[in-house]
């Protein structure tokens, strides 16, 4: 199994909504990732779980809030979004935190903000 | 910080024939690895080759090959028997020893029948 799974595929928000975001792979990584990808851009890292830790948070603002309950699974909560987040939202994984390993993407939640 | 550069936004070819994109990067760095992916129209994005900078060797992936150029910086992707569903966006990417992606803003390639 060399999938990473993201649900939902699209979301429809308004600005004072609370949603999440989930990432689900059972590959056995041990890293996951947040990116976001705006049309014809390539994708901007926003945060990165290694061993269930946050390791990297880009800077990005409190409104994203990501969570990594287990190995498995990596979710992103969203509260009080503006209409330029609408994008892509990626989530990759690898086997370790460590350089050099291939990330694996899922397909996307098409995120639009109304 | 390293940066990657696609020079060629949009390129096209026809099916059965060759074509290379272009992908260069800076870094200061001696060890480092690059990496080819491939995003279809609406689809998920999916890795066409690695390489690793401390290996001499070209990566080849069947029809997929890369010209690694270390002095040079450069990291160019060959398709050879250029096939319609190699039609898509296709991002380079530098990672360095932080575990940190650097992609390049991408060339759209499309395979005319």
């Amino acid at each position: 199994d060399t999938e990473v799974t993201q649900t939902p595929k699209h979301l429809v928000m308004g600005m004072t909504n609370k949603k999440s975001l989930k990432c689900e792979q059972h590959m056995g990584h041990r890293a996951m990732y947040w990116y976001k990808q705006k049309a014809k851009k390539p994708p901007e890292l926003m945060f990165v779980y290694s061993y269930e830790k946050l390791s990297i948070n880009e800077s990005v603002p409190s409104r994203f809030s990501p969570e990594c309950p287990n190995s498995s699974l990596l979710n992103l909560h969203l509260h009080a979004l503006q209409p330029e987040d609408s994008a892509l939202y990626l989530c990759a994984s690898s086997p370790y935190g460590a350089p050099g390993y291939t990330q694996y993407f899922g397909p996307g939640t098409r995120l639009t903000v109304l | 910080a390293q940066t990657v550069t696609q020079s060629q936004p949009e390129m096209s070819v026809q099916e059965a024939e060759t074509v290379t994109l272009s992908c260069t990067y800076d870094t200061s760095e001696n060890n480092y690895y690059l990496f080819w992916y491939k995003q279809p129209p609406s689809r998920q994005m999916i890795l066409v080759i690695r390489q690793e900078a401390y290996k001499q060797q070209n990566a080849t992936e069947n029809r997929f090959s890369v010209n690694f150029q270390k002095a040079a910086k450069s990291f160019s992707l060959k398709i050879s028997d250029s096939q319609l569903g190699d039609t898509a966006m296709y991002f380079c990417a530098f990672m360095n020893t932080g575990n940190q992606f650097y992609f390049g803003t991408g060339t759209s390639l499309t395979v005319i029948p």
